[in-house]
């Protein structure tokens, strides 16, 4: 079946720019994170989100990263006045948690590059 | 906070076994301990997970030591599309909780 998809797949940001990031999860998967992946680095993560509640937001840089999910299905990561520290991989995952433990299947990501 | 400890990077011959070990002696009775894989430009690959039992899927065999303090990731028959970062990684059950991925260990299938 489809798995995760995320667009762009590359975005390229002048410095002070907004970006919008999108992720479509697997259908009826109810969880929902965000990572961030900087050159050479493991993924960090982000936020998390529960159907359409975000639960946890602690992993954030800073005020200018933004995440939501209106609807429970799409989510889309906003980070305001990019700066070149933002420059990395971000990767969306999706789980259904089950009993015991979800595994998380992550998109392909897309690659920020601040310029 | 890191709870996995791995090697940065090893290489395994080619159809050989791949034998990645990690520990992650501070591990709780309830954690499992997950295995993912990045190939490069790619988003991280589910392999397999456990709590103590050993376990074996179509992709690879999980051996996890009797006090649950170390495992060890094997992929029997090495490809060179194995060629990847694993990573280890321990996480608590009862539902959605975010991974730590560490900086897992690079290992490379030769030829």
């Amino acid at each position: 079946g489809a798995g995760v998809s995320q667009s762009p797949r590359y975005k390229v940001a002048k410095r002070g720019q907004d970006v919008a990031l999108r992720c479509d999860p697997i259908s009826g998967h109810v969880s929902l994170f965000w990572y961030q992946q900087a050159l050479g680095q493991g993924p960090e993560f982000l936020t998390y989100f529960q159907n359409e509640a975000q639960l946890d937001k602690s992993g954030l840089p800073s005020d200018r990263f933004f995440a939501e999910r209106p609807e429970g299905s799409v989510s889309t990561l906003k980070i305001q006045r990019t700066q070149q520290e933002d420059s990395a991989v971000y990767l969306c995952a999706s789980s259904f948690p089950g009993h015991g433990t979800d595994t998380q299947y992550f998109g392909p990501g897309t690659r920020l590059t601040v310029l | 906070d890191a709870k996995t400890t791995q090697p940065p990077s090893m290489d395994c011959a080619e159809g050989r076994a791949a034998n990645l070990p990690c520990n992650h002696s501070t591990i709780s009775g309830n954690e499992y301990v997950y295995w993912y894989r990045q190939i490069h430009s790619q988003g991280p690959q589910y392999i397999i997970h456990g709590l103590k039992n050993n376990e074996t899927n179509e992709m690879a065999s999980l051996i996890i030591t009797e006090d649950r303090k170390s495992s060890t990731l094997i992929l029997p028959h090495a490809t060179l599309r194995d060629t990847a970062v694993y990573y280890c990684i321990v996480r608590p059950g009862g539902g959605a909780n975010n991974l730590f991925f560490g900086t897992g260990t690079r290992l490379t299938v030769i030829p």
